[in-house]
Protein backbone atom coordinates (compact mmCIF):
# COMPACT_ATOMS: atom_id res chain seq x y z
CA UNK A 1 0.00 0.00 0.00
CA UNK A 2 1.11 3.52 -0.78
CA UNK A 3 2.65 4.98 2.32
CA UNK A 4 1.97 9.15 2.89
CA UNK A 5 4.04 11.38 5.11
CA UNK A 6 2.84 14.79 6.07
CA UNK A 7 5.30 17.52 7.16
CA UNK A 8 5.06 19.18 9.49
CA UNK A 9 2.91 17.73 12.04
CA UNK A 10 2.26 20.99 13.22
CA UNK A 11 2.43 24.06 12.07
CA UNK A 12 2.12 27.37 14.45
CA UNK A 13 1.16 30.54 12.89
CA UNK A 14 -0.82 33.74 12.62
CA UNK A 15 -4.15 34.85 11.08
CA UNK A 16 -2.90 36.32 7.58
CA UNK A 17 0.15 34.39 7.05
CA UNK A 18 0.55 31.80 4.08
CA UNK A 19 0.69 27.77 5.16
CA UNK A 20 2.55 25.28 3.40
CA UNK A 21 2.09 21.62 4.04
CA UNK A 22 3.60 18.82 2.56
CA UNK A 23 2.46 15.68 1.52
CA UNK A 24 4.56 12.61 0.38
CA UNK A 25 4.12 8.81 -1.24
CA UNK A 26 6.20 6.22 -0.37
CA UNK A 27 5.36 5.71 -4.26
CA UNK A 28 3.70 7.41 -7.64
CA UNK A 29 0.53 8.13 -7.36
CA UNK A 30 -1.57 7.23 -9.56
CA UNK A 31 -3.54 9.96 -12.01
CA UNK A 32 -2.68 12.23 -9.29
CA UNK A 33 -5.43 10.91 -7.47
CA UNK A 34 -4.59 12.87 -4.46
CA UNK A 35 -6.98 14.47 -2.30
CA UNK A 36 -6.45 17.04 0.57
CA UNK A 37 -9.49 17.10 3.98
CA UNK A 38 -10.05 19.87 6.64
CA UNK A 39 -11.10 18.18 9.84
CA UNK A 40 -12.53 20.37 12.69
CA UNK A 41 -12.79 18.87 16.20
CA UNK A 42 -16.13 16.47 16.79
CA UNK A 43 -16.89 17.09 12.88
CA UNK A 44 -16.01 14.97 9.83
CA UNK A 45 -13.51 15.85 7.26
CA UNK A 46 -13.97 18.21 4.74
CA UNK A 47 -13.02 17.36 0.89
CA UNK A 48 -10.68 20.87 0.03
CA UNK A 49 -8.99 19.89 -2.87
CA UNK A 50 -9.44 16.39 -5.58
CA UNK A 51 -7.21 15.73 -8.07
CA UNK A 52 -4.15 17.01 -6.51
CA UNK A 53 -5.19 20.62 -7.82
CA UNK A 54 -8.61 21.03 -8.19
CA UNK A 55 -10.77 22.93 -5.40
CA UNK A 56 -13.82 21.25 -4.44
CA UNK A 57 -17.54 22.53 -4.75
CA UNK A 58 -17.31 26.10 -2.71
CA UNK A 59 -13.79 25.79 -1.38
CA UNK A 60 -12.91 29.51 -1.14
CA UNK A 61 -9.60 30.64 -3.64
CA UNK A 62 -7.77 31.06 -0.74
CA UNK A 63 -7.01 26.89 -0.82
CA UNK A 64 -5.04 25.51 -3.28
CA UNK A 65 -3.23 22.27 -4.11
CA UNK A 66 -0.19 21.28 -6.04
CA UNK A 67 2.14 18.81 -6.96
CA UNK A 68 2.61 15.49 -9.00
CA UNK A 69 4.15 11.96 -8.61
CA UNK A 70 5.38 11.37 -5.17
CA UNK A 71 5.59 15.16 -3.89
CA UNK A 72 2.33 17.20 -2.96
CA UNK A 73 1.21 20.70 -1.70
CA UNK A 74 -1.68 22.23 0.14
CA UNK A 75 -1.13 26.03 0.27
CA UNK A 76 -3.65 28.42 2.17
CA UNK A 77 -2.12 31.96 1.18
CA UNK A 78 -3.88 34.09 3.92
CA UNK A 79 -5.12 32.35 7.15
CA UNK A 80 -8.68 33.32 7.81
CA UNK A 81 -9.77 31.83 11.92
CA UNK A 82 -11.34 29.47 10.85
CA UNK A 83 -8.90 27.41 8.90
CA UNK A 84 -7.04 26.47 11.69
CA UNK A 85 -7.99 22.91 11.88
CA UNK A 86 -5.96 19.33 11.20
CA UNK A 87 -5.57 18.78 7.21
CA UNK A 88 -5.36 15.33 5.95
CA UNK A 89 -4.00 13.93 2.86
CA UNK A 90 -5.65 11.01 1.29
CA UNK A 91 -4.25 9.11 -2.07
CA UNK A 92 -7.16 7.37 -3.97
CA UNK A 93 -5.41 5.94 -7.33
CA UNK A 94 -4.52 2.70 -5.41
CA UNK A 95 -6.19 -0.04 -3.29
CA UNK A 96 -6.50 0.23 -0.42
CA UNK A 97 -7.23 4.41 -0.61
CA UNK A 98 -4.68 5.58 2.39
CA UNK A 99 -4.55 8.74 4.84
CA UNK A 100 -1.59 10.58 5.82
CA UNK A 101 -1.33 11.22 9.80
CA UNK A 102 -2.33 14.60 9.69
CA UNK A 103 -1.10 18.27 9.60
CA UNK A 104 -2.21 20.76 12.59
CA UNK A 105 -2.22 24.19 11.89
CA UNK A 106 -2.81 26.01 15.30
CA UNK A 107 -2.53 30.01 15.91
CA UNK A 108 0.77 30.92 17.18
CA UNK B 1 -28.34 18.01 -1.32
CA UNK B 2 -27.09 14.54 -0.60
CA UNK B 3 -26.77 14.19 2.85
CA UNK B 4 -25.52 10.70 5.19
CA UNK B 5 -26.46 9.36 8.70
CA UNK B 6 -25.05 6.78 10.61
CA UNK B 7 -26.95 4.69 12.93
CA UNK B 8 -25.98 1.42 15.07
CA UNK B 9 -25.28 0.73 18.71
CA UNK B 10 -22.37 2.83 19.87
CA UNK B 11 -21.34 -0.20 22.31
CA UNK B 12 -20.20 -3.56 21.28
CA UNK B 13 -18.66 -6.24 22.95
CA UNK B 14 -15.59 -8.11 22.61
CA UNK B 15 -15.61 -10.49 19.84
CA UNK B 16 -18.98 -9.95 18.78
CA UNK B 17 -20.27 -8.42 15.54
CA UNK B 18 -20.23 -4.63 14.73
CA UNK B 19 -23.23 -3.37 12.93
CA UNK B 20 -23.91 -0.21 11.34
CA UNK B 21 -26.47 1.30 8.35
CA UNK B 22 -25.92 4.63 6.41
CA UNK B 23 -29.34 6.14 5.01
CA UNK B 24 -28.71 8.32 2.08
CA UNK B 25 -31.23 11.17 1.71
CA UNK B 26 -31.73 13.89 -1.17
CA UNK B 27 -30.50 11.95 -3.71
CA UNK B 28 -30.28 7.93 -5.10
CA UNK B 29 -27.61 5.15 -3.86
CA UNK B 30 -28.12 3.80 -7.85
CA UNK B 31 -25.21 5.57 -8.92
CA UNK B 32 -21.55 6.05 -7.26
CA UNK B 33 -19.46 4.23 -4.78
CA UNK B 34 -20.31 4.03 -1.12
CA UNK B 35 -17.39 4.07 1.72
CA UNK B 36 -17.02 3.23 5.65
CA UNK B 37 -14.04 5.25 7.23
CA UNK B 38 -13.25 5.84 10.57
CA UNK B 39 -10.87 7.11 13.08
CA UNK B 40 -10.35 5.59 16.32
CA UNK B 41 -10.00 8.50 18.97
CA UNK B 42 -7.53 11.54 18.28
CA UNK B 43 -5.41 9.34 15.41
CA UNK B 44 -6.24 9.41 12.02
CA UNK B 45 -8.27 8.13 9.03
CA UNK B 46 -8.55 4.63 8.16
CA UNK B 47 -10.48 3.46 4.81
CA UNK B 48 -12.63 0.49 5.49
CA UNK B 49 -13.67 -0.11 1.60
CA UNK B 50 -16.46 0.91 -0.28
CA UNK B 51 -19.61 -0.58 -2.58
CA UNK B 52 -21.17 0.38 -5.98
CA UNK B 53 -24.29 0.38 -6.00
CA UNK B 54 -24.92 -3.03 -8.23
CA UNK B 55 -23.02 -4.85 -5.12
CA UNK B 56 -19.05 -4.79 -5.85
CA UNK B 57 -16.80 -4.18 -3.04
CA UNK B 58 -13.17 -3.09 -2.47
CA UNK B 59 -12.42 -4.09 0.88
CA UNK B 60 -9.00 -2.74 3.25
CA UNK B 61 -6.83 -5.90 3.38
CA UNK B 62 -6.00 -5.27 6.97
CA UNK B 63 -9.49 -5.46 7.55
CA UNK B 64 -10.73 -8.01 4.33
CA UNK B 65 -11.43 -11.05 6.65
CA UNK B 66 -13.77 -9.60 9.12
CA UNK B 67 -15.72 -6.95 7.03
CA UNK B 68 -18.69 -7.03 4.88
CA UNK B 69 -20.19 -3.99 2.94
CA UNK B 70 -23.89 -4.30 1.36
CA UNK B 71 -26.03 -2.26 -0.51
CA UNK B 72 -30.19 -2.10 -0.28
CA UNK B 73 -31.15 -0.14 -2.94
CA UNK B 74 -34.79 -0.01 -2.31
CA UNK B 75 -33.86 1.43 1.14
CA UNK B 76 -31.39 3.94 -0.02
CA UNK B 77 -29.16 2.66 2.55
CA UNK B 78 -25.90 0.80 2.83
CA UNK B 79 -24.26 -1.40 5.40
CA UNK B 80 -21.57 -2.02 7.52
CA UNK B 81 -20.83 -5.60 9.31
CA UNK B 82 -17.25 -5.97 11.28
CA UNK B 83 -17.12 -9.75 12.91
CA UNK B 84 -14.93 -10.67 15.89
CA UNK B 85 -14.07 -6.93 17.03
CA UNK B 86 -11.77 -6.06 19.55
CA UNK B 87 -10.64 -2.32 21.55
CA UNK B 88 -8.52 -1.32 18.59
CA UNK B 89 -11.76 -1.76 16.71
CA UNK B 90 -13.08 1.17 19.09
CA UNK B 91 -13.30 4.57 16.48
CA UNK B 92 -15.88 7.11 15.04
CA UNK B 93 -16.72 5.42 12.20
CA UNK B 94 -18.19 7.58 9.14
CA UNK B 95 -20.11 6.66 6.12
CA UNK B 96 -19.60 8.53 3.03
CA UNK B 97 -20.00 9.15 -0.79
CA UNK B 98 -17.00 8.42 -2.87
CA UNK B 99 -16.75 10.28 -6.29
CA UNK B 100 -14.56 8.23 -8.17
CA UNK B 101 -12.48 11.27 -9.71
CA UNK B 102 -13.78 13.84 -7.01
CA UNK B 103 -12.31 11.17 -3.97
CA UNK B 104 -14.60 11.21 -0.97
CA UNK B 105 -16.90 14.38 -1.15
CA UNK B 106 -19.57 13.75 0.92
CA UNK B 107 -19.33 12.36 4.73
CA UNK B 108 -21.74 11.72 7.66
CA UNK B 109 -21.29 13.30 10.46
CA UNK B 110 -19.97 9.91 12.10
CA UNK B 111 -21.17 7.66 14.91
CA UNK B 112 -18.60 6.70 17.79
CA UNK B 113 -18.06 2.72 18.76
CA UNK B 114 -17.00 1.85 21.48
CA UNK B 115 -15.65 -1.91 22.11
CA UNK B 116 -16.05 -2.78 25.58
CA UNK B 117 -17.55 -5.61 27.93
Amino acid sequence: EIVLTQSPGTLSLSPGERATLSCRASQSVSISYLAWYQQKPGQAPRLLIYGASSRATGIPDRFSGSGSGTDFTLTISRLEPEDFAVYYCQQYGSSPQTFGQGTKVEIK
Amino acid sequence: QVQLQESGPGLVKPSETLSLTCTVSGGSISSYYWSWIRQPPGKGLEWIGYIYYSGYTNYNPSLKSRVTISVDTSKNQFSLRLTSVTAADTAVYFCARDGGGKSVDVWGQGTMVTVSS
